[in-house]
């Protein structure tokens, strides 16, 4: 079991440029999430999908934000136009069943300048 | 919504010595879950919890649903250097959300 991976590890990148967060999940698990963590606001569930569905992006700071899950085997989280404020550590987790915990990807810092 | 309000915010202490850590919540939360995220990491599960009153270990970490369902606690006995890290509690509330609540994390640091 390789986990939850995600890609890239690190991005930095110029205010306004499009940023691209990618994740696959577990294979089997058919719940997926997107998490924001910055020192101010802890963890931030930005948007969740359940059989490649989004359930609930309530989360989603702006519609700069975007997420899309095609198959039950990735995920995006796009940024476009980014702004240094979207400077955080991103990460995504994925789970088999509603009532389970998470399993975490290492996470995506990205830094805006 | 519903939130966990999570303390200490930080800890430091010596090793050797016992943790303790809580969370509680002003509504019924149906699952309580505890992780630990090391730098540079994502958060790990450490133990979850399913049933009020529930009482479980993992190593030197014991973990307690509460009987209200309303809180939670972790203890750590015996803390030693790789302990260090953030702990998070989090957890299902009411209404089948499919979405995990965490609250903000406690910061332990121990001195070796």
């Amino acid at each position: 079991d390789a986990g939850v991976i995600q890609s890239p590890r690190h991005e930095v990148t110029e205010m306004g440029q499009e940023v691209t967060l990618r994740c696959k999940p577990i294979s089997g698990h058919d719940y997926l999430f997107w998490y924001r963590q910055t020192m101010m606001r802890g963890l931030e569930l930005l948007i969740y999908f359940n059989n490649n569905v989004p359930i609930d992006d309530s989360g989603m700071p702006e519609d700069r934000f975007s997420a899309k899950m095609p198959n039950a085997s990735f995920s995006t989280l796009k940024i476009q136009p980014s702004e240094p404020r979207d400077s955080a550590v991103y990460f995504c987790a994925s789970r088999r069943n509603r009532g389970g915990g998470y399993t975490f990807g290492s996470g995506t810092r990205l830094t805006v300048v | 919504g519903q939130q966990l309000n999570q303390s200490p915010q930080s800890m430091f202490i010596q090793e050797g010595e016992d943790v303790s850590m809580n969370c509680t919540s002003s509504s019924i939360f149906n699952t309580w879950l505890w992780y630990k995220q090391d730098p540079g990491e994502g958060p790990v599960l450490l133990i979850a919890l399913y049933k009020a009153g529930e009482l479980t270990s993992n190593g030197r970490l014991t973990a307690q649903f509460g009987i209200t369902r309303k809180d939670s606690f972790l203890n750590i006995s015996a803390s030693i250097p790789s302990d260090v890290g953030i702990y998070f509690c989090a957890g299902h509330g009411s209404g089948n959300t499919g979405k995990l609540i965490f609250g903000q994390g406690t910061t332990l640091q121990v001195k070796p």
